[in-house]
């Protein structure tokens, strides 16, 4: 069965305090990758796919990387509008079911 | 506006009271998909859709149907509610499994 891990569960930053978001995964045939962002009481809303090791993408304060065994979400010097639930999830083999990590509720105090 | 709707946003009812929750996209998405969200578990797929009339079953079915008869409108149904099935539910639908649009969730309490 696919397995998606996210740590650490809670990270509290200053604003402008860099840091790292970590995803690992065990499935067979990585079919993609996807983070997303999820503020109180919302829906998710989607950041980023990664499809293959040494892929990144960014935005705005955010990249994300991609190696054959895990994913990181990087935030550079971030803000307090920063503060949200990141998600990383991936699809199984059929590309229908999507397997979502328990997420990382970042806090950035100003 | 791109967008995916669900209703009602909150709702507290009791046990064995039928309900559904109407969800709908004006994306022209084939496929949709329903999730539990609960503390310390993450989102769970409960149902996916890939096209009309095409469902099929995710991580947590038990205890939900759901039904596909247009493509812009993925209902899901709880024929007979428990507490178990207090939870923030949410609504996505995508052109693929991956980018998916999310609704903005209902809340549900069962007593």
């Amino acid at each position: 069965e696919d397995q998606v891990t996210q740590s650490p569960e809670a990270l509290r930053l200053q604003e402008g305090e860099s840091s790292s978001l970590n995803c690992s995964y065990t499935v067979s045939g990585l079919r993609g990758l996807f983070w997303y962002r999820q503020d109180p009481g919302k829906g998710p809303e989607f950041l980023f796919t990664l499809y293959s090791a040494g892929e990144e993408k960014e935005k705005e304060r955010l990249k994300a990387t991609l190696t054959k065994k895990e994913s990181f979400l990087h935030i550079t010097a971030p803000k307090p509008e920063d503060s949200a639930t990141y998600l990383c999830a991936v699809p199984d083999k059929s590309d229908y079911k999507l397997s979502f990590g328990a997420g990382t509720t970042v806090t950035v105090r100003a | 506006e791109a967008q995916v709707t669900q209703n009602p946003r909150y709702l507290i009812t009791v046990t064995g009271k039928k309900l559904t929750v109407t969800c709908s996209q004006n994306m022209n998405h084939e496929y949709m998909s329903w999730y539990r969200q609960d503390p310390g578990l993450g989102l769970r797929q409960i149902y996916y859709s890939m096209n009309v009339e095409v469902t099929d079953k995710g991580d947590v079915p038990e205890g939900y149907k759901v039904s596909r008869k247009e493509k812009r409108n993925f209902p899901l149904i709880l024929e007979s509610p428990s507490p178990n099935q207090t939870s923030l539910y949410f609504c996505a639908s995508s052109l693929t499994a991956g980018t998916q649009y999310f609704g903005p969730g209902t809340r549900l309490t069962v007593l």
